[in-house]
């Protein structure tokens, strides 16, 4: 399967643990993005990388939240110190951009994070 | 206002009926826009683009307004297979961050 993928799908944790995901993007894709679904709500943007370097972040990315893509390949989400409002769906979309190629962003399946 | 907005539905249609989906947009300057597809506990898929001239593909047809800062998905021949929640979708430029709506919930039944 070339498409994107997560690891792990599901995790569990109790308030206060630190959490870490990981996100392989379609290869050679050199755009990376994350996003937070929670119940009833679209995807909203947390964070995007072009290559390693993580060009923005967005308000509802606390401090708690930090990422990372150190080689420009796979990228890594950790939270620290997790709260029951963590609790969502964790997405990560790849995509190639090229002057002369558009931008389709593609999502893997997702961690579904649960904090109890 | 929310930057993206639809009916939260549902939508429960029969097969073969045609339904109509609409979302607004609240940033003019919105570049490019899209609907996803997301079925229960997915990923969303990437469903179709939509541009201005209005385009079609098979039994789906998306039309943009962007004086009217909205945009449309038509699903004509409904099958049991097209229930999903369905997302419209606007890229600011830039970054090209994708901004999703709360998605609009389709159930066709026998």
């Amino acid at each position: 399967d070339t498409g994107v993928s997560q690891n792990p799908r599901h995790k569990i944790t109790k308030r206060g643990q630190n959490v870490t995901f990981r996100c392989d993007p379609i290869s050679e894709h050199n755009r990376l993005y994350w996003y937070r679904q929670t119940l009833g709500q679209g995807p909203e943007f947390l964070t995007y990388f072009q290559n390693e370097a993580q060009l923005e972040k967005s308000r509802l990315l606390s401090d708690r939240f930090s990422a990372e893509r150190p080689k420009g390949s796979f990228s890594t989400l950790e939270i620290q110190r997790t709260e029951q409002g963590d609790s969502a769906m964790y997405l990560c979309a790849s995509s190639l951009v090229r002057a002369d190629y558009g931008d389709t962003q593609y999502f893997g399946p997702g961690t579904r994070l649960t904090v109890l | 206002r929310k930057e993206v907005e639809q009916d939260p539905g549902p939508f429960n249609v029969p097969e073969g009926a045609t339904v109509a989906f609409n979302c607004t947009y609240s940033n003019s300057a919105s570049q490019s826009f899209f609907w996803y597809r997301q079925d229960c506990r997915k990923e969303p898929k990437l469903l179709m683009s939509v541009y201005s001239s209005g385009n079609e593909d098979g039994r789906f047809t998306a039309q943009l307004n962007r004086a009217s800062q909205y945009i449309s998905l038509l699903i004509r021949d409904s099958k049991l297979s097209d229930s999903a929640t369905y997302l419209c979708v606007v890229n600011e430029g830039g970054y090209n961050k994708l901004i999703f709506g709360a998605g609009t919930r389709l159930a066709v039944h026998p």
